[in-house]
């Protein structure tokens, strides 16, 4: 399975809404995740199975989509949230997409 | 910290490294346990899984060089890195696999530098 995430980089400021896509070559039903990976930190998930957020994730973050088009939402970006995102879906390979870089415009 | 690793450094192309994961609060013989990696500037990378039932998976990359391991008594994974190339330069994360292939929580990584 191949994941593309889209777009590469989206400059955004604070207070906006974020939404960032993955497309997956195959069909993944709804078995989805996201995580979020801060300069010099490991990544933490943030969303799996497309829509149920992890403990401690806060509410402006949800997730949607099925099958191979999936979206992550950030509904009001605060400081905390610039980061590079990854999404994963159920594989063998256990792959991810190539992130998206989500930067203070 | 959950999951701590260790064992990271420089090492010559060909060279072996053996990586630990302590881990903490989380039973390894009760859990299936991965290692990813990243190379610098780069996306993630899934290396190998060492199943709860005790068989384990690599990534094609890796595939006859590493071997993943578990210590159940010392809750512990490790990652034997044989044959070494300077492609295997990165970051090495240690997380639990929750079902079908969710990664939390994650260690905060160990780095690798093959070169010469």
């Amino acid at each position: 399975i191949v994941l593309t995430q889209s777009p590469a980089t989206l400059s955004l400021s604070l207070g906006e809404r974020a939404t960032l896509f993955c497309k997956t070559s195959q069909s993944v039903g709804f078995y989805l995740a996201w995580y979020q990976q801060k300069p010099g930190q490991a990544p933490r998930l943030l969303i799996y199975d497309t829509s149920i957020r992890a403990t401690g994730i806060p509410a402006r973050f949800s997730g949607s989509g099925s099958e191979t088009d999936f979206t992550l939402t950030i509904s009001s970006l605060e400081p905390d949230d610039f980061a590079v995102y990854y999404c994963q879906a159920r594989s063998d390979w256990r792959t991810f997409g190539q992130g998206t870089k989500l930067e203070i415009k | 910290e959950l999951l701590l690793e260790s064992g990271g450094g420089l090492v010559q192309p060909g060279g072996s490294l053996r990586l630990s994961c302590v881990v903490s609060e989380i039973y390894v013989s009760g859990n299936s346990m991965t290692w990813v990696r990243q190379a610098p500037g780069k996306g993630l990378e899934w290396v190998a899984i060492f199943h709860r039932g005790g068989t384990a998976e690599y990534a094609e990359s890796v595939r006859g060089r590493f071997v993943i391991s578990r210590d159940s008594s010392n809750n512990t994974i490790y990652l034997q890195m044989n044959s070494l190339t300077p492609e295997d330069t990165a970051v090495y994360f240690c997380a639990r696999e929750l079902w079908p292939n969710w990664l939390d929580p994650w260690g905060q990584g160990t780095l690798v530098s093959v070169s010469s």
